[in-house]
This record gives structure tokens, sequence and C-alpha cells, in this order.
């Protein structure tokens, strides 16, 4: 059972435009979310997170914004840049359950081309 | 930023032998570890959560006897697949809780690819 869903495997954006990357949750008890960023042979890194208490968190060329009524969070990047191409995964905590536990979705593959 | 290796980051082996791969904080202590697997174009599925100096937590549907985890310092935790068949063959990621971060920040290892013949 996905709690966590990225419905677009792959994401194929111009450089300089801009990438939105799409994450839609079942558990209402999520209340922390955070994007991670993979490159092929090496392990997820953290990126950006947005807490149930806000709507919007922005980081640079990075912005997320939450939907709590929709259950959907999302991720955008602008303007994007071909270093940005990589898989991006989405995931959820519920911070009063279980220490730490993330629940991820399958994970977009962003490619930005020149 | 705070480093999580792992080792090997590749392995081949037989069916019916056993694989231990580790997962070390190099920079931080880190009394929580989690170990995730990776089936391709699937999301990374948590296998069991690592606490140094007591048992750890499993998911269900992953058998403690076949994967074996043991967080004996607060920099190490050590997966091993015992008794592993090809359908163990998978791609394992070990991540670590960061003693001075929220508790949802989790510093990945670059992953162990696993093949068993």
């Amino acid at each position: 059972d996905q709690q966590v869903k990225q419905n677009s495997p792959s994401l194929s954006v111009q450089e300089g435009r801009i990438s939105i990357l799409n994450c839609d949750y079942t558990n209402s008890m999520f209340d922390y979310f955070l994007w991670y960023k993979k490159y092929p042979a090496e392990g997820p890194t953290f990126l950006i997170s947005i807490s149930s208490i806000k709507d919007k968190n922005e980081d640079g060329r990075f912005t997320v914004f939450l939907n709590k009524s929709a259950k959907h969070l999302s991720l955008h990047i602008v303007p994007s840049q071909p270093g940005d191409s990589a898989v991006y995964f989405c995931a959820a905590s519920d911070r009063g359950s279980t220490l730490g536990r993330l629940y991820f979705g399958r994970g977009t593959q962003l490619t930005v081309w020149p | 930023g705070a480093v999580v290796s792992q080792h090997p980051s590749r392995v081949i082996c037989k069916s019916g032998t056993s694989v231990k791969i580790e997962c070390r904080s190099l920079d931080f202590q880190a009394t929580t570890m989690f170990w995730y697997r990776q089936f391709p174009k699937q999301s990374l599925m948590l296998m069991a959560t690592s606490n140094e100096g007591s048992k750890a937590t499993y998911e269900q549907g992953v058998e403690k006897d076949k994967f074996l985890i043991n967080h004996a310092s607060l920099t190490l935790s050590t997966l091993t697949v015992t008794s592993a068949h090809p359908e163990d063959s998978s791609f394992y990621i070990c991540s670590a809780l960061h003693p001075d971060e929220i508790k949802e920040t989790q510093y990945f290892g670059p992953g162990t690819r696993l093949l068993v013949l």
C-alpha cells in the first residue's frame, strides 16, 4: 500500500525553465514532508522539507508547496539547470509516530537538457 | 555535511551464502540507523530500524532471521543477508539520524548492490 505516490516516473525540462515535481499522499497523519535527490550509484541527499503548519518553504532555487486539503505537495525548481538531473524522491513522516520513520514515493527522474 | 558510508558498494555471491553489509556514520554518532531496500523503479522500502545497543525493529513482512541487523556501536550498523537467494538481489541503502538535527533528516549511504547467482 503506497502511502506516498509520485505518479510521474519522469520529467524532461529545458535548462532555464521551471521544473515541477508532484507528490500525493494518503495518510492524513503525515505532518512533515521532505524531498530527496539521488544521483546514480549514490544515496539520496536531503534537499528541502516542509512542516504541515506551512504551505510553502523556499530555499534558493527550490520551493516546496503543500496543499493539505488535497494531500498534495510539489517541488518547484527555477531556473532548472543540467546539474539538477537526478531522481527526486518525495517522503513523508508522522512526527508523532516512530522516530524518524519516513515513507517514500517511487521517485521522478528529472532530466534538464541544454 | 554528515557522511554515511557503506561497504561493500557491490557484491556478487552464490545462492546459499551469507553477505554482510556495513553502514558507518563517519563524522557523527548515530543511535538510530535505518535499512532500506530498493527494487528497480520502486520506492525505498524500509526494512528495519536499527537502534544502538538494542534489538532492531523490523517492518511487517521482513524476516528478522534472514536479515540480521547488528548496531554494536554508535557509528556502525551491519546487515547480514543469511542464506541469500536470487530474489534477495536488490539495492540496499542505509541511513542514519544525526543527533543534532531534526529527527526526520536522514543521511543516506551510497547503497550496496547485491546480486545473488
